[in-house]
């Protein structure tokens, strides 16, 4: 059965340094979500593509966090500087095709732990 | 923009027994609302989903309800099994698009 992959599934780090996490989605999903799950809460949407294109960011931290699907397969989230308050959970989902009212496909996530 | 509330927070019951999860939602525009699992450690899953066109649906042991006057939709579980244990997510939102999760869940199934 396919899976939507990430790396690394824990990462910890000092406040101020960069950390960049990867998602793989289920070939041939053409939209991808990058969500943040802190501990105790529901996964928070972060970022939406639809193919390499972003459609929403708009609770995406823009002065720390970005993020890209260049050629509209994987993607890459980035934190820089990192900060204590962004110690969560990233998940990465991903789904057939934007407005499709159909399954969301969730990868193991990566644990990011801030010192 | 959308915000789901949900309740309980952590709920207790004997295997055999319902267990019954509530979330109201704030954006009447909202027309799509799944059900999340997430086993300790695990990517959460997909366990049922309804659109606003339906006002009930059922899987085997799984229902979810859904009050479009009320704004509010409920996940019904019989017969617990211990494997039900889990955190259960609500989520409301326009299809797929900007999906909103309810805070979750603890179900805890004792044998």
């Amino acid at each position: 059965e396919a899976e939507v992959a990430q790396s690394p599934r824990y990462k910890i780090t000092e406040k101020s340094q960069a950390v960049a996490f990867w998602c793989d989605p289920i070939s041939g999903h053409a939209t991808l979500y990058w969500y943040r799950q802190i501990l105790g809460q529901g996964p928070e949407l972060l970022v939406q593509f639809q193919d390499e294109s972003v459609v929403d960011d708009s609770q995406l931290p823009k002065d720390r966090f970005s993020a890209e699907r260049l050629k509209g397969v994987d993607s890459t989230l980035k934190i820089q500087p990192a900060e204590l308050g962004d110690s969560a959970m990233y998940l990465c989902a991903s789904s057939l095709k934007r407005g499709n009212t159909g399954e969301l496909f969730f990868g193991e996530g990566s644990r990011l732990t801030v010192l | 923009g959308e915000n789901v509330e949900q309740h309980p927070s952590t709920l207790s019951v004997q295997e055999g027994d319902s267990a019954v999860i509530k979330c109201t939602y704030s954006d009447s525009a909202s027309n799509y609302f799944p059900w999340y699992k997430q086993e300790l450690g695990k990517r959460p899953q997909l366990i049922i989903d309804i659109r606003s066109n339906v006002g009930e649906k059922k899987d085997q042991r799984i229902a979810v309800t859904l009050n479009k006057t009320a704004k509010h939709f409920s996940l019904h579980i019989t017969e617990t099994q211990p494997e039900d244990s889990a955190v259960y997510f609500c989520a409301a939102g326009r299809n797929t698009d900007k999906l909103i999760f309810g805070t979750g869940t603890r179900l805890q199934v004792f044998p």
